[in-house]
């Protein structure tokens, strides 16, 4: 089955530790996203990436990372330098536009971290 | 500044019953839009959508009422089961560009 998958699903940091966040998808998108949640907040959106080695920032990009060196693979990278990071992280992806369902994002399961 | 906004964080309904979620948008070039359904610690799913050249959208339990003059719509699910208890996230976008998430509404369906 395609879908996207998100490990780990829980991750316990502690303070001024970097911690990376994997997600992998099998279906074959161009597209791929990171959002956070919080509670009583909506999605934000922290990077994305459009193709291959290449990617933006979104709303909240401050103090994470990103690369993209596979259409697969989208990882995040949470730096010491996030002063809030204890957070619901969330991986998605989209298909190419002009494509069916172009317009939804499929999510995965998300990744939650605590930082001690 | 939040372009959606769902001003109701929660909403309780009796099984068997309907349903109305509601979402609010400021931004006038929106012309997609969707519904997310999400229960704890797991990721959003697509529920719904609809375009701004269509007014209403109905997949089965679940219809979406797309008001373009009052910049709002709305998520109907009739008959209410206790299944539906989770938050439900509106999402806009203009064309296929990033979407903006409102801030969800959590339902529970009361047996």
């Amino acid at each position: 089955d395609g879908g996207i998958t998100q490990s780990p699903k829980y991750l316990f940091r502690k303070e001024g530790q970097n911690v990376t966040l994997s997600c992998e998808q099998n279906l074959n998108h161009d597209a791929m996203y990171w959002y956070r949640q919080d509670p009583g907040q909506g999605l934000r959106l922290i990077y994305y990436s459009q193709i291959v080695n290449d990617f933006q920032k979104g709303d909240i990009a401050e103090g994470y990372s990103v690369s993209r060196e596979k259409k697969e693979s989208f990882p995040l990278t949470v730096t010491s330098a996030q002063k809030n990071p204890t957070a619901f992280y969330l991986c998605a992806s989209r298909s190419p536009q002009g494509s069916p369902g172009a317009n939804v994002l499929t999510f995965g399961a998300g990744s939650r971290l605590t930082v001690l | 500044d939040q372009q959606v906004k769902q001003n109701s964080p929660s909403l309780s309904v009796q099984e068997g019953r309907i349903s109305i979620l509601n979402c609010d948008y400021t931004n006038s070039m929106f012309d997609y839009f969707l519904w997310y359904k999400k229960y704890p610690a797991e990721g959003p799913t697509f529920l719904i959508s609809i375009s701004s050249i269509k007014d209403k959208n109905e997949d089965g339990r679940f219809t979406v009422f797309l008001n373009k003059s009052a910049k709002h719509l709305s998520l109907h699910i009739v008959p209410s089961q206790p299944g539906d208890s989770a938050v439900y996230f509106c999402a806009a976008s203009v064309g296929a560009n990033n979407l903006f998430f409102g801030t969800g509404t959590r339902l529970t369906v009361i047996p």
